[in-house]
């Protein structure tokens, strides 16, 4: 079983609302990712949390503010967005991030609408 | 960092044709390179990878193959059918930092 699930699904918020996007997995992963994902274009990385520690931050604003509670959970803190910052916010994981399996599964994704 | 090209970006076929989508990368410290399908509404599944120390992988219709010398990976598929109409992405990564290609829109007529 490759899942991973992604709630809510959809989501509308107003620039000054604080919401939480969430990420759940059950394979083992230790190693979790956010990505953001424009219309039409390729996923972008945003956050890596590498057996629950941050390890890659990819100068991304501090509105959003990634958490990573346990192994099989992700959350991504938002708040004080922009309209520009509406997009498809995908999170994904892979076995180990410290050995050789790097594949990554997604989840369907969340998508983001800041009126 | 790392910087990956696709092409085309566009890609339409008859079905039962072939599909090939190419797809550069600069950093030759990456060692993984896999293929996303992303359809509609969904997120990217992971259909085929390779690693740097294979030069061909081959799962039935969908094969790739990667050229270290020249950073350059390629997706063919064959046999296409309609089913196979998404976007597909390339991507080259060194451990957990993976950097997608633009991708290519697939559309496979029937």
């Amino acid at each position: 079983d490759t899942e991973v699930t992604q709630t809510p699904k959809h989501l509308v918020m107003g620039m000054t609302n604080k919401k939480s996007l969430k990420c759940e997995q059950h394979m083992g992963h230790r190693a979790m990712y956010w990505y953001k994902q424009k219309a039409k274009k390729p996923p972008e990385l945003m956050f890596v949390y590498s057996y629950e520690k941050l390890s890659i931050n990819e100068s991304v604003p501090s509105r959003f503010s990634p958490e990573c509670p346990n192994s099989s959970l992700l959350n991504l803190h938002l708040h004080a967005l922009q309209p520009e910052d509406s997009a498809l916010y995908l999170c994904a994981s892979s076995q180990d991030p410290g050995g050789s399996s790097y594949e990554q599964y997604f989840g369907p994704g969340t998508r983001l609408t800041v009126t | 960092g790392e910087n990956v090209e696709q092409h085309p970006s566009t890609l339409s076929v008859q079905e039962g044709d072939s599909a090939v989508i190419k797809c550069t990368y600069s950093d030759s410290a990456s060692n993984y390179f896999p293929w996303y399908k992303q359809e509609l509404g969904k997120g990217p599944q992971l259909i085929i990878d390779i690693r740097s120390n294979v030069g061909e992988k081959k799962d039935q219709r969908i094969a790739v193959t990667l050229n270290k010398t020249a950073k350059h990976f390629s997706l063919h598929i064959t046999e296409t059918q309609p089913e196979d109409s998404a976007v597909y992405f390339c991507a080259a990564s060194i451990r957990d930092d993976m950097r997608f290609g633009a991708g290519t829109r697939l559309t496979v007529k029937p």
